[in-house]
């Protein structure tokens, strides 16, 4: 059974890097056809996608993160990572990561992680 | 980018009684929609991918349906754990994009 679990600060000072990283068990990021996500939501607020990783390595951003955000993988360690730089009180959100399946969806979720952007 | 519109934002429901959920696309789609429902303190959970298949262990009294870029996903009888929020979600293009989700709640 495929578990994910992020990890990383609860605290970033503005204008620092976010740094979190998803583990996995039951599974791996080599995976075929399987993108592996963050998405993130402020308290309160909706979901909204971060970006992706491909198996292949191929990554996806959101476009309005795009020039603050990478993500990247290691398939031997079974994990992939964010990082979100220059960070704003605006980041603050509770950050997930998924596995999405092509044609299917994000099927597999971590449990989350909450950011706090502040000094 | 593809904008989805969820409506309404809330929906009061009284235990036993149907829901209708919309969600609407600012362009076509190709099927390729989900559901999610989230409870407080928890992950959203995936219930119906490519509009209408319902994901491993939903009930169902969850089904979803589709006509051009409208969606709805209809709860037949709530039951007590149903209320949550819902938030629909395109996988066509990216960037991926959600809803701003309809909040079911008790009547």
């Amino acid at each position: 059974q495929l578990q994910l679990q992020e990890s990383g600060p609860g605290l970033v000072k503005p204008s620092e890097t976010l740094s979190l990283t998803c583990s996995l068990s039951g599974g791996s990021i080599g995976s075929t056809s399987d993108y592996w996500a963050w998405i993130r939501q402020p308290p309160g607020k909706g979901l909204e996608w971060i970006g992706a990783i491909f198996y292949s390595g191929s990554t996806f951003y959101n476009p309005s993160l795009k020039s603050r955000v990478t993500i990247s993988g290691d398939t031997s360690k079974k994990r992939f990572s964010l990082k979100l730089s220059s960070v704003t009180a605006a980041d603050t959100a509770m950050y997930y990561c998924a596995r999405h399946v092509y044609g299917i969806g994000l099927d597999h979720w971590g449990q989350g992680v909450l950011v706090t952007v502040s000094s | 980018e593809t904008v989805m519109t969820q409506s309404p934002a809330t929906l009061s429901v009284s235990p036993g009684e149907g829901a209708t959920l919309s969600c609407r696309a600012s362009q076509s789609i190709n099927s390729y929609l989900a559901w999610y429902q989230q409870k407080p303190g928890q992950a959203p959970r995936l219930l119906i991918y490519g509009a209408s298949t319902r994901a491993t262990g939903v009930p169902a009294r969850f089904s979803g349906s589709e006509s051009g870029t409208e969606f709805t996903l209809t709860i037949s009888s709530l039951q007590s754990e149903d209320f949550a929020v819902y938030y629909c979600q395109q996988y066509n293009e990216w960037p991926w994009t959600f809803g701003q989700g309809t909040t079911v709640e008790i009547k």
